[in-house]
């Protein structure tokens, strides 16, 4: 199975931080890698594929970038909304896995 | 509005099984697969595995849940089911569907569409 290892597991920031949260594979994925953003009692909502796409009507601030096994999420200006848990996930092979996810909190 | 509508939480006792229900509507239900990912309370996600509402419910599931796990579909209503047996307190969780949209190229593959989630508390 392929691991994913998502870092930090959670983090404290302003709103307009620039804020950066990685993901690191078990092995390559070729770029096969999802981020989706979870608030509390809601369903994950998909923010990027592909690692670097940007799914239709998610804000231009949030951006994906990364090969092989490391990946970035990065939100340009941290916005009172964007308070939330993220999470990657891999699609390169089954079982299908996702990271641990960071909590990115109000500093 | 292309959307997945789950059906209600429910309580079970442990050895007992649950049938899970998520209605496609929206979209052309027989294109894309149906994912299942569950999440424990307070944890992360975990991918149980999909089914082809157009491949005869072809389907395949993670190893963690075989011999336990069912995945079907009825075209006739754009409705795809997860059905888990011997339940166990563990098992308690809420069961997200999702839609997975293959994109382009093969990398891009993602869930784009979710469905609200349905609560499983199993408890003696």
């Amino acid at each position: 199975d392929i691991q994913m290892t998502q870092s930090p597991s959670s983090l404290s920031a302003s709103v307009g931080d620039r804020v950066t949260i990685t993901c690191r594979a078990s092995q390559g994925i070729s770029n096969s890698l999802a981020w989706y953003q979870q608030k509390p009692g809601k369903a994950p909502n998909l923010l990027l594929y592909g690692a670097s796409r940007l799914e239709r009507g998610v804000p231009s601030r949030f951006s994906g970038s990364g090969s092989g096994t490391d990946y970035t999420l990065t939100i340009s200006s941290l916005q009172p909304e964007d308070f939330a848990i993220y999470f990657c996930q891999q699609n390169y092979h089954t079982p299908l896995t996702f990271g641990g996810g960071t909590k990115v909190e109000i500093k | 509005q292309v959307q997945l509508v789950q059906s209600g939480a429910a309580v079970k006792k442990p050895g007992a099984s649950v049938k899970v229900s998520c209605k496609a509507s929206g979209y052309t239900f027989t294109a894309y697969y149906i994912h299942w990912v569950r999440q424990a309370p307070g944890q992360g996600l975990e991918w149980m595995g999909w089914i082809n509402p157009n491949g005869g419910d072809t389907s395949y599931y993670a190893q963690n849940f075989q011999g336990r796990v069912t995945m079907t579909g009825d075209t006739s209503i754009s409705t795809a089911y997860l059905e888990l047996i011997g339940l166990r307190s563990d098992d308690t969780a809420v069961y997200f569907c999702a839609r997975l949209n293959r994109g382009i190229y093969n990398y891009e593959y993602a869930f784009d569409i979710w469905g609200q989630g349905t609560m499983i508390i199993v408890s003696s």
